[in-house]
């Protein structure tokens, strides 16, 4: 099945900690994407990344990086300057980067931050 | 300026209604428009996309008003599966090209039996 994961689902991290949180997918997608959900608030995109080696910033990425080794892989850590980082955080993908292209999203990580 | 706005909601309906829900965007060289649907706790799924000439798949009809910029979905013979946050997207023209996906807040359907 193809398709992408985020692990692990729920977070729980103690305040100053870094944390990665994990994005694949086996659709053979260029481009991959991290936003972050708060309560009734829209998706608002953190990191975005076209192509292999290769990202740009969204609208909040302050606190965060992103790196984009593998065609598969687009890990985000979300570090201590990051001042609330409590949220639900989706990853996605597309086939290309043109606006047209369908996002499929992962199923998402819950982070809380102690 | 990049923004989506749309009405919160909730809207609340009994089953069988029709509803519809408008979303305006602030960018008139805005270029792709999409209706997403988000389950309570869960990823958003593409519902469908908006062309400039309006597009139906069964009990849904989404339209694009690009004079008033604003987009349109119709929901027709409501179910209670219907019940979801619908997110309005849009992507704008940049200088790179085009942006990726804004979203909008969602409005949030409850349909009532």
């Amino acid at each position: 099945d193809g398709g992408i994961t985020q692990s692990p689902k729920y977070l729980f991290r103690k305040e100053g900690q870094n944390v990665t949180l994990s994005c694949e997918q086996n659709l053979n997608h260029d481009a991959m994407y991290w936003y972050r959900q708060d309560p009734g608030q829209g998706l608002r995109l953190i990191y975005y990344s076209q192509i292999v080696n290769d990202f740009q910033k969204g609208d909040i990425a302050e606190g965060y990086s992103v790196s984009r080794e593998k065609k598969e892989s687009f890990p985000l850590t979300v570090t201590s300057a990051q001042k609330n980082p409590t949220a639900f955080y989706l990853c996605a993908s597309s086939i290309g980067s043109g606006g047209h292209n369908e996002q499929f999203f992962g199923p998402g990580t819950r982070l809380t931050v102690l | 300026r990049k923004e989506v706005e749309q009405d919160p909601g909730p809207f609340n309906v009994p089953e069988g209604a029709t509803v519809a829900f408008n979303c305006t965007y602030s960018n008139s060289a805005s270029q792709s428009f999409f209706w997403y649907r988000q389950d309570c706790r869960k990823e958003p799924k593409l519902l469908m996309s908006v062309y400039s000439s309006g597009n139906e798949d069964g009990r849904f009809t989404a339209q694009l008003n690009r004079a008033s910029q604003y987009i349109s979905l119709l929901i027709r013979d409501s179910k209670l599966s219907d019940s979801a946050t619908y997110l309005c997207v849009v992507t704008f023209l940049s200088n790179s090209g085009n942006t990726p996906l804004v979203f909008g807040k969602g409005t949030r359907l409850s349909v009532i039996a």
